[in-house]
């Protein structure tokens, strides 16, 4: 059962334009939402975090919405550059017991950023 | 700085090779953790260590075996590995285990099996 999902496998936005990438949850543990940037054949990058307690956070063009009672994350970037393509993973961090944490990573959604 | 190095970058080996990755941090974390991710799917989470203990081992097969040195360094023995074991190996580090950390992720180990 995926308890992250990325339901857009891929994106295609001009540039200059506004990305929105979406991502939906079903675990109710989840208490604090990443999203990674990744290029082919390299590691995640981390671009964005936001705890369960907020709703928002923004830093320079991109943004994360958090709306938990639709249990539904959204990553904003404005104005989107070709730089900006890649794939991005929603990740969800939750309690796995003995003090633990695990992430729990989305499919990902490759955005293209046309010129 | 938040880096995560790994090396080798590349590793080719046949099925009754030992070999080993190896992944460094100096930014003080004390989790680290090991995932494997195949073509076009999302990072699985393989092993944690925490404190230089082993915290959780995905039921991974006894083929890998990790290993923490120390805080900086976290080892994955590899042993008579499958085909199927080819991927992407990730490493990463969080300042520790708990609510509200983010993982840093090094660029990986790109291993194919032969």
């Amino acid at each position: 059962d995926q308890q992250v999902k990325q339901n857009s496998p891929s994106l295609s936005v001009q540039e200059g334009r506004i990305s929105i990438l979406n991502c939906d949850y079903t675990n109710s543990m989840f208490d604090y939402f990443l999203w990674y940037k990744k290029y082919p054949a390299e590691g995640p990058t981390f671009l964005i975090s936001i705890s369960s307690i907020k709703d928002k956070n923004e830093d320079g063009r991109f943004t994360v919405f958090l709306n938990k009672s639709a249990k539904h994350l959204s990553l904003h970037i404005v104005p989107s550059q070709p730089g900006d393509s890649a794939v991005y993973f929603c990740a969800a961090s939750a309690p796995s017991g003995a003090g633990s944490y695990q992430l729990t990573f989305g499919k990902g959604t490759k955005l293209s950023v046309i010129p | 700085d938040t880096e995560v190095t790994q090396t080798p970058k590349h590793l080719v080996m046949g099925m009754t090779n030992k070999k080993s990755l190896k992944c460094e941090q100096h930014m003080g974390h004390r989790a680290m953790y090991w995932y494997k991710q195949k073509a076009k799917k999302p990072p699985e989470l393989m092993f944690v260590y925490s404190y230089e203990k082993l915290s959780i081992n995905e039921s991974v097969p006894s083929r890998f075996s990790p290993e923490c040195p120390n805080s900086s360094l976290l080892n994955l023995h590899l042993h008579a590995l499958q085909p199927e074991d080819s991927a992407l190996y990730l490493c990463a580090s969080s300042p520790r285990q708990g609510q509200g950390v983010t993982q840093y992720f090094g660029p990986g180990t790109r291993l194919l099996v032969l």
